[in-house]
C-alpha cells in the first residue's frame, strides 16, 4: 500500500520558472490538500479539495494553482517561481470529508533560485 | 479564523524525564483535535487524536492528550521520554464543517541520552 506518493522529493527552479508537484494516493480518500512547510512557521495551508472537480484555497494560495480531475491525483503548480516558494511541500489526504486524520506524502524539498 | 499557539518552541529533555507540551486553540465550537509528530527528515504522522468522549486520549508510543475545553487547550504528554522522541510535534485543529485543519507552529524537542 503506498498511501501518499509526492513526486519529485527535491527541484530546484530558477525565478520565474514553471513546474508542478505531483501527489498520488491510492486509499481512495475523497479530502486532499497542499501545505507548505517553512521554520517557525509550522504547516500553512495553500489549496485543498474535498473530491474530483472540487478546490478551494487555504491560507496562502497565492502563486499556486490545483486542479482534482481524478480522486487519486492532486498536482500543484507553481506559475512563476519565486525565492518566496522556497520550502518543503507537503501533500495529505483523507477518508474523511474533511481534513480530519490526515496521511501526508514524504514531501518535496523545492528551492527557488 | 482559527489560530493555534504553541507556547514551547524548543524543548530539551533527558532521557526519562517528563514531557508536557502545550497547545491552544482561539475558536471554539465543535472541534477535533490532533498532535502529529515529524522525526526529523520525515513526514508527518499521527500521534494522536480527539474526536469526542473522554477528554484524554492515548495514542502511539506512551503519549496522551488532555482536552479541556474551557481552556481550550489540548496538551500533549509523556511520562518518561526516550531519546527516540527526538522530533517537531505540532498540533492542529479541525473546526468541522470548515473542511481545514490549522496547524500550530510545532515544538522541536530534543531528548539527550
Amino acid at each position: 500500500n503506498a498511501g501518499v506518493t509526492q513526486t519529485p522529493k527535491f527541484q530546484v527552479l530558477k525565478t520565474g520558472q514553471s513546474m508542478t508537484l505531483q501527489c498520488a494516493q491510492d486509499m481512495n480518500h475523497e479530502y486532499m490538500s497542499w501545505y507548505r512547510q517553512d521554520p517557525g512557521m509550522g504547516l500553512r495551508l495553500i489549496h485543498y479539495s474535498v473530491g474530483a472537480g472540487i478546490t478551494d484555497q487555504g491560507e496562502v494560495p497565492n502563486g499556486y494553482n490545483v486542479s482534482r480531475s481524478t480522486t487519486e491525483d492532486f498536482p500543484l503548480r507553481l506559475l512563476s517561481a519565486a525565492p518566496s516558494q522556497t520550502s518543503v511541500y507537503f501533500c495529505a489526504s483523507s477518508y474523511t470529508q474533511g481534513p480530519g486524520e490526515a496521511f501526508f506524502g514524504q514531501g518535496t524539498r523545492l528551492t527557488v533560485v | 479564523a482559527q489560530s493555534v499557539s504553541q507556547h514551547n518552541h524548543h524543548v530539551i529533555l533527558s532521557e526519562a524525564a517528563s514531557l508536557e507540551l502545550g497547545c491552544n486553540y482561539s475558536y471554539g465550537g465543535t472541534v477535533n483535535l490532533f498532535w502529529y509528530v515529524q522525526y526529523p527528515g520525515q513526514h508527518l504522522q499521527l500521534l494522536l487524536k480527539y474526536f469526542s468522549g473522554d477528554p484524554l486520549v492515548k495514542g502511539i508510543k506512551g503519549f496522551e492528550a488532555e482536552f479541556i475545553k474551557s481552556k481550550f487547550s489540548f496538551n500533549l504528554r509523556k511520562p518518561s521520554v526516550q531519546w527516540s522522541d527526538t522530533a517537531e510535534y505540532f498540533c492542529a485543529v479541525e473546526n468541522t464543517g470548515f473542511q481545514k485543519l490549522v496547524f500550530g507552529t510545532g515544538t522541536r524537542l530534543l531528548v539527550s541520552p
